[in-house]
């Protein structure tokens, strides 16, 4: 059973451009949340979505940020027209449950950077 | 709404020396604890958790960790740690009776422990 996937690990963009970051979960698991972690801090919740419908995404910011998690295929976390204080790791988590006693799995994350 | 501290950012400390890593939280319902670790450019592993029960909790590579529930604080101990131990440990909570918030984690700024030979 593999764990949660995170492609690319690393991503470089110029200002303006366009980052995809992709998050597969693991088997069986139907919950993925994004975490963002700025350089020298912890990491801070960004959304909470479950197959095609978005929880909880108080942790996002209001222009630019947009996530989804399809029927099929990975959730994407999608920052348009990137700037340089995007630049961070991008942390998914996966749990079969939506429940807080429930695990949750990180994947190894994707480390931004823009230039 | 719910917030982690953990008071110290970095701790050196020498191989087979004893460590405490301090974690302190706020909320105003109850909550989970958990206390994670991430390796240098990898993801974060679970170390050990506490959800209910005795309040002492072990990981299998002997850390442990005590939920104080007076001092709100959630103290994470090894009595002799291993230079393999160097890496950064966060500190978080979850609400545990709001459902409908799901998992989200609330995390501390992160402590890096660095041991030395």
């Amino acid at each position: 059973n593999a764990g949660v996937m995170q492609n690319p690990r690393h991503l470089v963009r110029r200002r303006g451009q366009e980052a995809r970051l992709r998050c597969s979960p693991m088997k069986g698991h139907s919950h993925v949340y994004w975490y963002r972690q700025l350089p020298e801090e912890g990491l801070k919740f960004m959304v909470y979505l479950q197959k095609e419908n978005i929880i909880d995404e108080s942790g996002m910011p209001k222009e630019r940020f947009s996530a989804e998690f399809p029927k099929e295929g990975p959730s994407i976390l999608r920052i348009q027209q990137v700037v340089r204080g995007d630049s961070a790791a991008y942390f998914c988590a996966s749990s079969p449950y939506g429940t807080s006693n429930t695990e949750a799995f990180f994947g190894q994350g994707t480390r931004l950077t823009v230039v | 709404a719910q917030s982690v501290t953990q008071l110290d950012s970095q701790v050196p400390v020498f191989e087979e020396a004893p460590v405490e890593l301090r974690c302190n939280y706020s909320s105003s319902v109850s909550v989970y604890l958990f206390w994670y670790v991430q390796y240098p450019n990898q993801g974060l592993q679970l170390l050990l958790k506490y959800l209910s029960g005795s309040t002492l909790v072990e990981s299998i590579n002997g850390f442990e960790a005590e939920f104080n529930k007076s001092q709100t604080s959630f103290h994470l101990r090894k009595p002799s740690v291993h230079i393999s131990d160097t890496a950064e440990y966060f500190c978080a909570v979850k609400p545990s009776m709001i459902y409908n918030q799901g998992g989200k984690l609330i995390f501390g700024q992160g402590t890096e422990l660095s041991v030395k030979p």
